[in-house]
C-alpha cells in the first residue's frame, strides 16, 4: 500500500497569505495525484487531479505541481473560505490512499 | 446538474449488518465507476471500495479491512449503487460516502461526492 504524508500538519496563516502544503509518497505515483478540501460538515471537494489540474469551478488561486512521490498544493493568497482541511490522494496503486491532512487556520 | 445521495445509515450492534444506498443522477450511470469512502469520527478519508461500469467489467475491489465484509452492487436500471456491509465491528463507525471514480489510466480520483450517511456500531 502507498503511505502518503502530508506535512504540515496544521499551517496557521492570515487571509491575503500565501499557503504551501507538501505531500509525499511512499513510492512513486508518477503524476497520479488529487487534492481535496473539506470543511467541518461537508464532504471532500475536488480541487487539484493529476497533480496539476484544477478541477471544474476551482480558482486560479489554487495550483497543483510535483510528480513522482513529492507535491505541493499552493494557493496563491488565502481566502476567508479556503480555512479547511486539505487531502491529497494517489491513485497510481489499489488502494486508492490518501494522506492524513494539513488543517489551514487562521492565525 | 449532477446529484449524488446516500441512505440507509443509522446505529446497529457489532457482528450485524446494514445496506446503504447511493443514488445518482446526471450523469450517464451504466458508464461509471461508483465508489464509497468513509471517514471515522474526526479521522481522515478512507477508500472502502469500488465497482466498475458493466462495460470495463462491472467488478468490484476493496480495501482490506472490510474484504469478505462488506459487498458493493449496482442496479443500472435505477441508477442507484448500493454498500452491503456484514460482521460490522465498532471500528466501521463513520461517516460514509459515495462517490464518483473517474480518471484516464490507473484507477481513480473522486470527483461528484454526496453528503453521506452516518453509520454507528456500537452495543
Amino acid at each position: 500500500e502507498i503511505v502518503l504524508t502530508q506535512s504540515p500538519a496544521t499551517l496557521s496563516l492570515s487571509p491575503g497569505e500565501r499557503a504551501t502544503l507538501s505531500c509525499r509518497a511512499s513510492q512513486s505515483v508518477s503524476n497520479y495525484l488529487a487534492w481535496y478540501q473539506q470543511k467541518p460538515g461537508q464532504a471532500p471537494r475536488l480541487l487539484i487531479y493529476d497533480a496539476f489540474n484544477r478541477a471544474t469551478g476551482i480558482p486560479v488561486r489554487f495550483s497543483g505541481s510535483g510528480s513522482g512521490t513529492d507535491f505541493t498544493l499552493t494557493i496563491s493568497s488565502l481566502e476567508p473560505e479556503d480555512f479547511a482541511v486539505y487531502y491529497c490522494q494517489q491513485r497510481s496503486n489499489w488502494p486508492v490512499t490518501f494522506g492524513p491532512g494539513t488543517k489551514v487556520d487562521i492565525k | 446538474e449532477v446529484q449524488v445521495v446516500e441512505s440507509g445509515g443509522g446505529l446497529v450492534k457489532p457482528g450485524g449488518s446494514l445496506r446503504l444506498s447511493c443514488s445518482a443522477s446526471g450523469l450517464t450511470f451504466r458508464n461509471i465507476w461508483m465508489t464509497w469512502v468513509r471517514q471515522a469520527p474526526g479521522q481522515g478519508l478512507e477508500c472502502v471500495g469500488h465497482i466498475k461500469s458493466e462495460a470495463d467489467g462491472g467488478t468490484t475491489d476493496y480495501t482490506a479491512p472490510v474484504k469478505g465484509r462488506f459487498t458493493i452492487f449496482r442496479d443500472d436500471s435505477q441508477n442507484m449503487v448500493y454498500l452491503h456491509m456484514g460482521s460490522l465491528k465498532i471500528e466501521d463507525t463513520a461517516m460514509y460516502y459515495c462517490a464518483r471514480g473517474t480518471g484516464r489510466g490507473p484507477l481513480y480520483h473522486f470527483d461528484y461526492w454526496g453528503q453521506g450517511t452516518v453509520v454507528t456500531v456500537s452495543p
